[in-house]
């Protein structure tokens, strides 16, 4: 079966560079969901979208942005990187914003700020 | 915001033993789900969990969702080498659509 779809899965850049992470949702899933998590810690959300609208925001910093696009899938763009941004970010997908119809979780793209 | 405390933090145990780890919360959740992550890889969904009071089995794994919804407990049975791994508890309460809070996270180590 399709499953999330994250890239890259690696990236290193330098403090005060951009980055701009993306996410394919499983087919039909309609909410995507990202994910930030540090070293030895748990993932922690940051924002999600539903049908291309922003859906819940959480601890997702004013240097961040994000949107989804109309094939659904969604970009996180990250400026003035800092080297508290390296870390694993994830991206979720689920239909109708229902955890009941399953919800899922990319294999992350490893964020490394130098 | 939200907390949910996972415990215990790490556990060192010998192949076909059972392991038994929980999620407390001082607030409700409506979903209580279990996950387990390999390094450097997505957390990968075991158990869901729906209703207060409900077990789950999937295989060796067994959950169940507390009846006053401020906790739930995974158990695996007769633990093999490749349950090595990180297993987090993530509930979905009031903070918003299906956004996701997590514990602390359990390391397991299974000695063969």
């Amino acid at each position: 079966a399709a499953g999330v779809i994250q890239s890259p899965r690696h990236l290193i850049k330098e403090k005060r560079e951009t980055a701009t992470l993306k996410c394919y949702p499983i087919p039909r899933h309609d909410t995507v969901y990202w994910y930030q998590q540090g070293p030895g810690q748990d993932p922690q959300f940051l924002i999600s979208f539903y049908e291309k609208m922003q859906s819940d925001k959480g601890s997702i910093p004013d240097r961040f942005s994000a949107q989804q696009f109309s094939d659904y899938h969604s970009e996180l763009n990250m400026s003035s990187l800092e080297l508290g941004d390296s870390a694993l970010y994830f991206c979720a997908s689920s239909y109708n914003r229902q955890l009941v119809y399953g919800y899922t979780f990319g294999s992350g793209t490893r964020l490394t700020v130098v | 915001g939200q907390q949910l405390n996972q415990s215990p933090q790490s556990m060192f145990i010998q192949e076909g033993e059972d392991v038994s780890m929980n999620c407390t919360s001082s607030s409700i959740f409506n979903t209580w789900l279990w996950y387990k992550q390999d390094p450097g890889e997505g957390p990968v969904l075991l158990i869901a969990l729906y209703k207060a009071g409900e077990l789950t089995s999937n295989g060796r794994l067994t959950a169940q969702f507390g009846i006053t919804r401020k906790d739930s407990f995974l158990n695996i049975s007769a633990s093999i080498p490749s349950d090595v791994g990180i297993y987090f508890c993530a509930g979905q309460g009031d903070s918003g659509y299906s956004t996701l809070t997590f514990g602390k996270g359990t390391m397991l180590l299974v000695s063969p």
